[in-house]
């Protein structure tokens, strides 16, 4: 079975700090992606990659970014947290297609949810 | 931007059947359906391409209509295990990732 594992499920920062939220998924998949979820506004993609040290800017980037060092490490890096950064933060990966899509079954971690105070 | 869904939200007694709405403004490749349990991980449904195809997936299926950009989740004879929330996912052409609705919540009670 596919499995997706992200480092913590909770997580309490102070405002300014610099957060690390790490993804590792262990079927050698070639894309990645970080999103968060909000009550209401459901799943808004952050940031994706398709290969090691390749990154794009999802819907919404800003104040965040990314590494991918490793093609099974993915990270999403909170330069200086704010509190409307309070969310559940979803990693996903997934295999690239014979077609070349990035859009085939998504297999998702169990979520880490940051709050900042 | 997001696509659409309808409704936001219903409440069904076990047996009795739903469906669940997803439109987009834009011209699309696929659409992508996945269901989360409370506290849970989204979970992969299955995947319709531009075609006009429908999926099934046990007493779950689905349709796509490429040229109205809409699609819709059938839940037949709806079982308790089915209640959570249902998202769908719309690929423009392009390679371009999917951008999610804001989901459905679906409650069975019995």
């Amino acid at each position: 079975d596919v499995k997706v594992t992200q480092s913590s499920r909770y997580l309490v920062k102070r405002t300014g700090e610099k957060v690390f939220l790490e993804c590792v998924q262990d079927m050698d998949h070639e894309n990645m992606f970080w999103y968060r979820q909000d009550p209401g506004l459901g799943l808004r993609l952050i940031y994706f990659s398709y290969d090691v040290k390749m990154k794009e800017k999802g819907d919404i980037p800003e104040g965040y970014s990314v590494s991918r060092e490793k093609k099974e490490r993915f990270s999403l890096i909170l330069e200086s947290a704010s509190t409307n950064q309070t969310s559940m933060y979803l990693c996903a990966s997934s295999i690239m297609s014979l077609q070349g899509t990035m859009n085939t079954e998504a297999f998702f971690g169990q979520g880490t949810r940051l709050t900042v105070v | 931007q997001q696509p659409v869904q309808s409704p936001q939200a219903v409440i069904l007694r076990e047996g009795e059947d739903a469906v669940i709405n997803c439109s987009s403004s834009k011209a699309l490749y696929s659409v992508h359906w996945y269901r989360q349990k409370h506290g849970e991980a989204p979970v992969f449904l299955m995947i319709l391409l531009k075609g006009g195809e429908q999926k099934g997936h046990d007493k779950i299926s689905a349709s796509f209509n490429e040229k109205k950009q809409q699609s819709s989740l059938y839940l037949t004879a709806s079982q308790l295990s089915y209640s959570g929330t249902y998202f769908c996912g719309t690929e423009e052409p392009g390679n371009t990732p999917l951008v999610f609705g804001k989901g459905t919540r679906l409650s069975v009670i019995a």
